[in-house]
Formats: structure tokens, C-alpha cells, sequence
């Protein structure tokens, strides 16, 4: 069964320091990863996908992740942190029959000045 | 500003009352969910229309009652709720309900239900 893992439920930086947010899937059949931020008193939203094509994928507000294969890996990156990063992120994998999306707990994201 | 709408922002009702809760995509989505989130945690899928049939209920308590109009607008019906059920309620649609990987979901900002 497809399950998806967040390491760190809570994870501080600096302004302008690296972020990352780590995931790790578990799946019976080639996966489909996503990120989704969910910025406070809002619904989620999509930062980036991954479909299978290029391992390494650019996303929205500067954030990017790298699919490993090897590692079950799917983690979320950004060079430089900024304030108004700060949000909770979603990790999530399709079901094996693609009709659901598998959640991860979230990490939650401080960032401090 | 998001592309899919859902009022009322904030609703609180008694658990005896009947409400219902609206939300409007006019993107051309033909895949409409609800999902119910927790605070600091992740969204649970309640119900899935495809082309305006269901197609998943995940089996979710009768006092919940979706409602499909047309392709554009999704209702959830509440009725005799708990303190419990009290929840962000969040909307979403997709291009297609039964391909994650070509169609993410776009969520709208939810209703907050209080439930006294």
C-alpha cells in the first residue's frame, strides 16, 4: 500500500537560509509525488508535481524537489528562505489506483528574521 | 486569489440546526471533492464527484449530505453535526477525478465550522 512519510513535524531556519523538508513514499506501482503548501487561514496549494518525466522539478516560489528512486525520496527544497514561506507543507502520493491522494502528517515551517 | 470559492467563510452552528456550505469552480473542472482538515493536520477526503456522480464516499456519516448541482457547484448539506465534526472544510477540484498526475487538485480556502 502507497503511504508517505514526513520527517520532522516542525522545522525552523533562518531568513535566508536553505530549506528542506523531507518525504519519503512508499508505493506498489511507479509513483506520483506532490507537494501542497497551506499558508495560515487558507486552503492548500500546489507547489510542484511529480509525473514521471524530469527527476529534478521546479515548482512555485522558488522551491524545487528531486525524485530518488533508489532513496523512496522526495524532498522539498528552496536556496533562501523567506518570511513569508512560513506554512505548513503537504507531502502526498496517488493510491495505487490513482483515485485517492495519500497525505503525509505535514511539516510545519518557522521562519525566523 | 483562489479559483475555487466557498462560502461561508466561518459558520457556527447548534446540533440541531441544518446548514449548508457552497462551493463555486468555473474553471471547467469536472472533478469536485470535500475534504475536512483538523488543525496541523492533513486533509481527509469525505466525498469525490465525477462528472457530477459520486464516486467516492469515504463512508462519512449520514449528517453529511453532498449535493452535486452542475458541473460548477458543489454543496455540502449538514445536519444534527457534533462537536466533533467541528473542522476547516475544504473544496477542491480537478480537471479529471481519476488522474492525480495530469490534474492536481486546486483547493479553495474552506469554511470553518463550529459545531456547539
Amino acid at each position: 500500500a502507497q503511504s508517505v512519510t514526513q520527517l520532522g513535524s516542525h522545522v525552523s531556519v533562518s531568513e535566508g537560509a536553505l530549506v528542506l523538508l523531507r518525504c519519503n513514499y512508499s508505493s506498489s506501482v511507479p509513483p506520483y509525488l506532490f507537494w501542497y503548501v497551506q499558508y495560515p487561514n487558507q486552503g492548500l496549494q500546489l507547489l510542484l508535481k511529480y509525473t514521471s518525466a524530469a527527476t529534478l522539478v521546479k515548482g512555485i516560489n522558488g522551491f524545487e524537489a528531486e525524485f530518488k528512486k533508489s532513496e523512496t525520496s522526495f524532498h522539498l527544497t528552496k536556496p533562501s528562505a523567506h518570511m513569508s514561506d512560513a506554512a505548513e507543507y503537504f507531502c502526498a502520493v496517488t493510491s495505487g489506483n490513482n483515485r485517492k491522494l495519500i497525505w503525509g502528517l505535514g511539516t510545519s515551517l518557522a521562519v525566523n528574521p | 486569489d483562489t479559483e475555487v470559492t466557498q462560502t461561508p467563510k466561518h459558520l457556527v452552528m447548534g446540533m440541531t440546526n441544518k446548514k449548508s456550505l457552497k462551493c463555486e469552480q468555473h474553471m471547467g473542472h469536472r472533478a469536485m471533492y470535500w475534504y475536512k482538515q483538523k488543525a496541523k493536520k492533513p486533509p481527509e477526503l469525505m466525498f469525490v464527484y465525477s462528472y457530477e456522480k459520486l464516486s467516492i464516499n469515504e463512508s462519512v456519516p449520514s449528517r453529511f449530505s453532498p449535493e452535486c448541482p452542475n458541473s460548477s457547484l458543489l454543496n455540502l448539506h449538514l445536519h444534527a453535526l457534533q462537536p466533533e465534526d467541528s473542522a476547516l472544510y475544504l473544496c477542491a477540484s480537478s480537471q479529471d477525478g481519476a488522474a492525480y498526475r495530469n490534474s492536481p487538485l486546486h483547493f479553495g480556502n474552506g469554511t470553518r465550522l463550529t459545531v456547539t
